[in-house]
């Protein structure tokens, strides 16, 4: 069964500050794809990135980056120099490689960055 | 950029009423997918739809149904609604089902 936990469920900043929220998966599959959506209050799901499974390289984009460790089963999300607008709750996400692709989420984290 | 149409954005019903929510994907999309979230909540999903077939089943009630249609947009309909419907209800398209989801802004349903 695939399970993904995210152990923090809130956290609060200020601006300015680095954050890093925590992204735990269980699966055994050996092929599957993780995420990070973001929903802000407004409520819509915003696709922040999605890697695969044999690609273990660390990704940077702008204040973001996401650090993907199979060995621990984990994967991270890191904001920089946090803005307010960053407040939001942040979903870490999973998917088999089968037919559907569905995706499983996990309890999500919310950000609150304070000005 | 063309994103993925829900409609409507609200709707309010009376239990044991029927509603319809609709998705109306990216252009060029063919696969759909409808996720369930309820307050507080993360994303459930519910059913998948690729190039008009059914592919996928979650935790969806025998009270809901779904198809896709032959312009690919999709319309989920439920029935006999109960209080705990209530939710945010998510439709994504991706360009087929190897690639990420996009999702659309969402119809709030209550159920009074």
């Amino acid at each position: 069964a695939q399970k993904v936990t995210q152990a923090q469920t809130e956290i609060s900043v200020v601006e300015k500050e680095d954050v890093t929220l925590d992204c735990v998966y269980e699966t055994r599959d050996t092929t599957y794809y993780l995420f990070w959506y973001k929903q802000p209050p407004s409520g819509e799901l915003v696709f922040l990135i999605r890697r695969n499974s044999f690609d273990e390289q660390n990704e940077i984009s702008g204040r973001y980056s996401w650090n993907f460790q199979k060995s621990t089963s984990s994967f991270n999300f890191t904001i920089t120099a946090s803005q307010v607008v960053d407040s939001a709750v942040y979903f870490c996400a999973l998917s088999r490689m089968d037919s559907s692709y569905k995706l499983i989420f996990g309890s999500g984290t919310r950000l609150l960055v304070r000005p | 950029a063309a994103g993925v149409i829900q409609s409507p954005r609200h709707l309010i019903k009376e239990k044991r009423e029927t509603a319809t929510l609709k998705c109306y994907p990216i252009p060029r999309h063919d696969t759909v997918y409808w996720y369930q979230q309820g307050p507080g909540q993360d994303p459930q999903f519910l059913i998948s739809f690729y190039e008009k077939m059914q592919s996928d089943k979650g935790s969806i009630p025998d009270r809901f149904s779904a198809q896709q249609f032959s312009d690919y947009h999709s319309e989920l309909n439920m029935s006999s609604l109960e209080l705990g419907d209530s939710a945010l209800y998510f439709c994504a398209s991706s360009l087929d089902p190897t690639h990420e989801q996009f999702f659309g802004p969402g119809t709030r349903l209550t159920v009074l």
